[in-house]
């Protein structure tokens, strides 16, 4: 079956620690996206990517840095430079169609505590 | 830049009553989306409204998106436990990328 795989599930890191989060499609889907959720909060964008090997900015790419090598993989790294890591994670990819298309489809996520 | 709010944010429903979440967006869409979170889960995506004026039903949900293209809303006839989540829409301004509501939380009391 297609989908959007992220792992860890769970993921614990120690203060001043980069973590990489990992990001897995196989929906053929050009653009990749990571937002990041807060408790009882909306989704907010940190990096997204519409082609391979470029990736665009979102509202809260401080701290954050993304690479996009493969059309399938999106890692999300959470530098020492992040101050309020501990969230929700969640990536997601959709066809790059702006007039209409498919809507995102959304990995299971990562949560992520900063111990 | 664009702003998409929805309200309210929490809803407790009893059981069998409906239920409906608004969303008004700062800039014209070209489409809007809507999701739902179960808790403890992540979003799944529902449906996308283009057409202005636009109304569509999946069984017990209706989602209209305005004449206007800047609002949009989500009504539950007759709720059901099943029903309990987090609802979010989700605005695609033209040339631009989707930009998510906080979303409303619904909670059914059987």
């Amino acid at each position: 079956d297609g989908g959007i795989t992220q792992s860890p599930k769970y993921l614990f890191r120690k203060e001043g620690q980069n973590v990489t989060l990992s990001c897995e499609q196989n929906l053929n889907h050009d653009a990749m996206y990571w937002y990041r959720q807060d408790p009882g909060q909306g989704l907010r964008l940190i990096y997204y990517s519409q082609i391979v090997n470029d990736f665009q900015k979102g509202d809260i790419a401080e701290g954050y840095s993304v690479s996009r090598e493969k059309k399938e993989s999106f890692p999300l790294t959470v530098t020492s430079a992040q101050k309020n890591p501990t969230a929700f994670y969640l990536c997601a990819s959709s066809t790059p169609d702006r007039t209409g298309g498919y809507g995102y489809t959304f990995g299971s996520g990562t949560r992520l505590t900063v111990v | 830049g664009q702003q998409v709010m929805q309200i309210p944010q929490y809803q407790h429903v009893q059981e069998g009553e409906d239920f409906t979440t608004y969303c008004n967006s700062s800039t014209t869409l070209s489409n809007i989306q809507w999701y739902k979170q179960r808790p403890g889960g992540h979003p799944v995506f529902l449906i996308q409204l283009v057409k202005s004026g636009e109304v569509k039903k999946q069984k017990r949900l209706t989602f209209q998106f305005g004449e206007a293209k800047k609002n949009s809303s989500l009504h539950i006839t007759a709720t059901q436990t099943t029903d309990v989540g987090t609802y979010f829409c989700a605005g695609l301004e033209y040339g631009n990328k989707l930009v998510f509501g906080a979303g409303t939380i619904l909670r059914v009391k059987s």
